[in-house]
């Protein structure tokens, strides 16, 4: 079975804290892909990354970073140096190969950054 | 470029009505599926479409219709609302297998 679990339902961080949102998933394949999504209050989902299953580079894009380990089937995402503007809902996905637009979600993590 | 576009953005129903959620991409994509949002549970598939006249069944398909007859559109029918079916409903599509869904920006749907 797929499944992708999030375990933190909310967190709450003071601003410029870092802040690490676990993603576990559950999958038999060997060829599968990895995303998170974010949803700020607006309502509408960001794309944020794809990580396919045979790259476990790490990756940074600003204050953003990905830790992708296939040993713990984890794919954990940290905020550093958080900002209010980064209160969102944040959905980790998963995507198995060759299923079309099927995609597995976790429940989601609520990030609430006070100032 | 519009992406994925969805309409309406908000509707109301009674219970027993039935309506139709329309969803058009212009991105060329292959790939169209609908999604439900409800608190606590993710979004869950409903319905999703590998291509024009390809369609199947995802999570949680009881209660609803889709159809593909053009690789734009793919439209999500509601045949006899129901309470249980309040939720946000978001589109998507994607390019390839393996490449990231783009989403349109929901429809809130409140069934009374």
């Amino acid at each position: 079975a797929q499944k992708v679990t999030q375990a933190q339902t909310e967190i709450s961080v003071v601003e410029k804290e870092d802040v690490t949102l676990d993603c576990v998933y559950e999958t038999r394949d060997t060829t599968y892909y990895l995303f998170w999504y974010k949803q700020p209050p607006s309502g509408e989902l960001v794309f944020l990354i794809r990580r396919n299953s045979f790259d476990e580079q790490n990756e940074i894009s600003g204050r953003y970073s990905w830790n992708f380990q296939k040993s713990t089937s984890s794919f954990n995402f940290t905020i550093t140096a958080s900002q209010v503007v980064d209160s969102a809902v944040y959905f980790c996905a998963l995507r198995r190969h060759n299923q079309g637009g099927k995609l597995i979600f976790g429940q989601g993590t609520e990030l609430s950054v006070k100032p | 470029n519009a992406g994925v576009t969805q309409t309406p953005k908000f509707q109301v129903l009674k219970t027993g009505q039935s309506m139709t959620l329309q969803c058009a991409q212009d991105m060329n994509h292959e790939y169209m599926s609908w999604y439900r949002q409800d608190p606590g549970m993710g979004l869950r598939l409903i319905h999703y479409s590998v291509g024009a006249g390809i369609t199947d069944q995802g999570e949680v398909p009881n209660g609803y219709n889709v159809s593909r007859s053009t690789t734009e559109d793919f439209p999500l029918r509601l045949l006899s609302a129901a309470p249980s079916q309040t939720s946000v409903y978001f589109c998507a599509s994607s390019y390839a297998d393996g490449r990231p869904l783009h989403f349109g920006n929901g429809t809130r749907l409140t069934v009374t």
